[in-house]
């Protein structure tokens, strides 16, 4: 069962604005990582952050976590139009065996109008 | 090489006919997956291999039979799918460690007739 959900499920803004999406879980995690993906294609890693850790940046990226919340939020500053994609958070719990077992939220549709 | 890399990229099959989708991969990823997704809906895990042994079955049903004949390649056996099964198939593989990134294919997408 998918235990993420993501709001908004839809997103528009205009090009140079920020965008933030926000992804709350039900169960105990071991890390969050957030996806991206075109058009119903592959997915594309953007960042993860383990559950010891509150903030973490890449680039134009900004994600935190709140354990005692049990949610997440990825901010895309100065956005472009080449940003427009689905986006999904997804959970990591630890596994007995190796590997892992991600389970993916609902999604964010942006749309970033030029 | 940081490419997951995935045959056919569509396919359309009849509910009587046998198929197989491919994986490959060459970063020395030694956990690879399947995945699920149906239009505008998440991905959702069907099977786990970690080192080259499935770990997780999803509960899927029998006409999906996977393989893992070596650590770069997986593959998806279909067998008397239904319609509700056309979707995207997405294959991914990552580390077989905590806190480590999957990369993905770009998925087959599956139509059953």
């Amino acid at each position: 069962s998918q235990q993420g959900e993501e709001d908004p499920q839809a997103l528009s803004i205009q090009e140079g604005e920020n965008a933030t999406m926000n992804c709350s879980y039900k169960t105990s995690i071991n890390n969050l990582q957030w996806y991206r993906q075109n058009s119903g294609r592959g997915l594309v890693h953007l960042i993860l952050i383990r559950s010891n850790e509150r903030e973490k940046h890449s680039g134009r990226l900004r994600v935190t976590l709140d354990t005692s919340k049990k949610s997440s939020s990825l901010l895309i500053t100065a956005s472009r139009a080449a940003d427009t994609a689905s986006y999904f958070c997804a959970t990591d719990v630890i596994l007995e065996t190796s590997g892992s077992r991600l389970t993916f939220g609902e999604g964010t549709q942006l749309t970033v109008n030029p | 090489d940081t490419e997951v890399t995935q045959t056919p990229k569509h396919l359309v099959m009849g509910m009587t006919n046998k198929k197989s989708l491919k994986c490959e991969q060459h970063m020395g990823h030694r956990a690879m997956y399947w995945y699920k997704q149906k239009a505008k809906k998440p991905p959702e895990l069907m099977f786990v291999y970690s080192y080259e042994k499935l770990s997780i079955n999803e509960s899927v049903p029998s006409r999906f039979s996977p393989e893992c004949p070596n650590s770069s390649l997986l593959n998806l056996h279909l067998h008397a799918l239904q319609p509700e099964d056309s979707a995207l198939y997405l294959c991914a593989s990552s580390h077989a460690s905590m806190n480590t990134e999957a990369f993905f294919g770009q998925g087959t997408r599956l139509t059953v007739v």
